[in-house]
């Protein structure tokens, strides 16, 4: 069980759109429809911003958008905001009631 | 408001055991329909998925810790617990207790503790 692969980092412009990449296997993004994002600051737990691949928790800003396509699964991010600056990480079901995460993403605000 | 905490100690020598306690409020844990995952951190690296436990008792590990690594629950007092055995340096992390329950997502997450592996 292999973490699933992330860009290190990412960076955009207030108001840019960025996509944030998260590359798995058939053992796991490919095969399940269970994949989640997280968004993380410095010091802080992480909070759940993208479940099921695409969906959005209440009170998740409708500028977080998940999609997923063979076995890698992306995070967009439109309208950029200096918010967002923070790290991203995704997680996939992997079978057998185990989960794997990514290997997580900066994301800068320039 | 469903709330998580993790406490233990910050300080493990290399061989022994880490234990750590997740106390949960809010919401009774055998009540809900969560399950109770343990996630950790180590510097400047991802987060890794330890493994969730059922207040029922029912348990999936990682299988990279599955050998070291024993959930419980202590319904009593609401609290889930961890114990990794036979750590190393690259145990140190900050552990978190994260609850996985409405969204099949890790949708409410302890604050962490963190947990260095020195001698």
């Amino acid at each position: 069980q292999s973490a699933l692969s992330q860009p290190a980092s990412v960076s955009g412009t207030p108001g840019q759109s960025i996509t944030i990449s998260c590359t798995g296997s058939r053992s796991d993004i490919g095969s399940y429809k269970l994949v989640s994002w997280y968004q993380k600051y410095p010091g802080k737990a992480p909070k759940l911003i993208i479940y099921e691949g695409s969906e959005r928790p209440s009170g998740v800003s409708y500028r977080f958008s998940g999609s997923k396509s063979g076995n890698t699964a992306s995070l967009t991010i439109s309208g950029l905001q200096a918010e967002d600056e923070a790290d991203y990480f995704c997680c996939s079901y992997a079978g057998s009631s185990t989960y794997v995460f990514g290997t997580g993403t900066q994301v800068t605000v320039l | 408001q469903l709330q998580l905490q993790e406490s233990g100690p910050g300080l493990v020598k290399p061989s022994e055991t880490l234990s750590l306690t997740c106390s949960v409020s809010g919401v009774s844990i055998t009540r809900s329909n969560y399950y109770w995952g343990w996630i950790r951190q180590p510097p400047g690296k991802g987060l890794e998925w330890i493994g969730n436990i059922h207040y029922d008792g029912i348990t999936y590990y990682s299988p990279s810790l599955k050998s070291r690594v024993l959930f419980s629950v202590d319904t009593s007092n609401n609290q889930v617990s961890l114990r990794l055995s036979s750590v190393t340096a690259a145990d140190t992390a900050v552990y978190y207790c994260a609850g996985f329950g409405n969204y099949d997502a890790f949708d409410v997450w302890g604050q962490g503790t963190v947990v260095t592996v020195s001698s």
